[in-house]
């Protein structure tokens, strides 16, 4: 089974609202990513988890804020989102970070609308 | 920094056509190659994949070799289909397994 799921499919909010994004994956990889895209563009990197610790921080807004509460779950928490904040959330995961050789396999991503 | 730049889109073909995407990298180590595709509403699913060189990945009809001396893993398949089209985005995943993507190619195949 090589599925990582992702919870709500759509969700759309407003800018004083606070909702969370949910990622899961039972493949028992130790590294999980969550990533931005915009229209026509590729997956930005916005956080990375390593053995359920935060490893990296591509100096995201503090206005998301990612927990990974075991190995097999990631959430993203979102609050006070702007408009451009809009976009499709995708969440990865691969078996570690140490080999540059594993692959990432990716959730169907949450699009979300903030208006 | 590594990098990868892909060939620009949109590219339009007739079903039963050739198809080649190009993609070249640079990198400071020995990166492992991947091309992933992105159907419309969907995440990104991988497609092949090449970890040294002389490697050629190949899944669904779709071929890429692991080019050191010119730094390239092109897309080839000989014969697309309307199924094909799609965004695919050519990557690489160096030590830290931090993946850096291309900017997309856009591909519609056409009946």
């Amino acid at each position: 089974d090589t599925e990582v799921t992702q919870t709500p499919k759509h969700l759309v909010m407003g800018m004083t609202n606070k909702k969370s994004l949910k990622c899961e994956q039972h493949m028992g990889h130790r590294a999980m990513y969550w990533y931005k895209q915009k229209a026509k563009k590729p997956p930005e990197l916005m956080f990375v988890y390593s053995y359920e610790k935060l490893s990296i921080n591509e100096s995201v807004p503090s206005r998301f804020s990612p927990e990974c509460p075991n190995s097999s779950l990631l959430n993203l928490h979102l609050h006070a989102l702007q408009p451009e904040d809009s976009a499709l959330y995708l969440c990865a995961s691969s078996q570690a970070r140490d080999r540059r050789t594993y692959e990432q396999y990716f959730g169907p991503g949450t699009r979300l609308t903030v208006t | 920094g590594n990098s990868v730049t892909q060939m620009e889109g949109p590219v339009t073909l007739s079903e039963e056509a050739f198809l080649t995407i190009n993609c070249t990298y640079t990198a400071t180590g020995y990166p492992s190659l991947f091309w992933y595709v992105q159907y419309p509403g969907e995440g990104l699913q991988l497609l092949l994949k090449a970890t040294k060189a002389d490697d050629k990945g190949s899944n669904k009809g779709f071929e890429a070799t692991y080019r050191k001396e010119t730094t390239s893993f092109h897309l080839e398949k000989g014969s697309v289909q309307v199924s094909d089209s799609a965004v695919y985005f050519c990557a690489l995943s160096d030590w830290g397994n931090d993946m850096r993507f291309g900017a997309g190619t856009r591909l519609t195949v056409k009946p």
